[in-house]
């Protein structure tokens, strides 16, 4: 059941276009999450959110930036689209710490 | 080195067979997970455990902390449960979201 949901499922872009990718959950989660997977590779976190107005950049540099304005959504924005930004891209919440992470069904993303 | 193994990398098995996938981990963790990536790229959650065992229909997860090293059974296997399976750790004073992930041991199951 998909509680959590992230748009569009494909994207290609040209390089030096600015792009959001959409992430939305219904379950009222605090914490939300964004993770970035080469095929084939681990996840990396890149950002992450406690709530409301709190972003933080994770291991993984990124060049991306997001927000949190609203507790359901966290979008993921990137101002120039790079070829070396093409990845897929995985959002999740979780409703306290150590609780189960829920996934979106991910982005591909594909800067040509 | 990355600070969680997996292995197989790569699994194939007959239907109906009984599966094992082993996970070992390198830090002093506080929960590990298990989770299923379908090849459209979506990720569900199946396990999250810090000791002992835990059952969930055909799957079955174990974690031995001593030994830093886990396994995900399924038995009686079928076609779907085709997918990627990870192991991620949430190491010691480590955030929920900031997990150690291992890279996936990729499962067939053949009819």
């Amino acid at each position: 059941e998909a509680d959590i949901y992230q748009t569009p499922r494909y994207l290609v872009i040209g390089t030096g276009k600015k792009i959001t990718l959409e992430c939305s959950q219904t379950m009222g989660h605090d914490k939300m999450y964004w993770y970035q997977q080469d095929p084939g590779m681990e996840l990396h976190l890149i950002h992450y959110s406690y709530g409301v107005n709190s972003t933080e950049k994770g291991d993984l540099s990124s060049e991306s930036t997001v927000s949190r304005i609203r507790t359901e959504h966290f979008p993921l924005t990137l101002e120039s689209a790079r070829p070396s930004h093409t990845s897929q891209y995985l959002c999740a919440s979780s409703r306290v710490e150590g609780s189960p992470l829920h996934f979106g069904n991910g982005t591909r993303l594909t800067v040509t | 080195k990355n600070e969680v193994e997996q292995s197989p990398q790569n699994l194939t098995a007959q239907e109906g067979e009984f599966i094992t996938i082993n996970c070992s981990y390198s830090v002093g963790i506080s929960a590990l997970h298990w989770l299923q990536q379908h090849p459209g790229g979506g990720i569900v959650s199946l396990f999250m455990l810090s000791s002992g065992k835990k059952k969930h229909g055909r799957l079955i997860a174990t974690i031995n902390i001593q030994e830093k090293h886990s396994s995900l059974h399924i038995t009686a296997s079928h076609p779907r449960d085709s997918a990627v399976y990870i192991c991620a750790v949430r190491s010691y004073g480590g955030s929920q979201g900031n997990l150690i992930f291992g890279k996936g041991t990729k499962l067939s199951v053949k009819p």
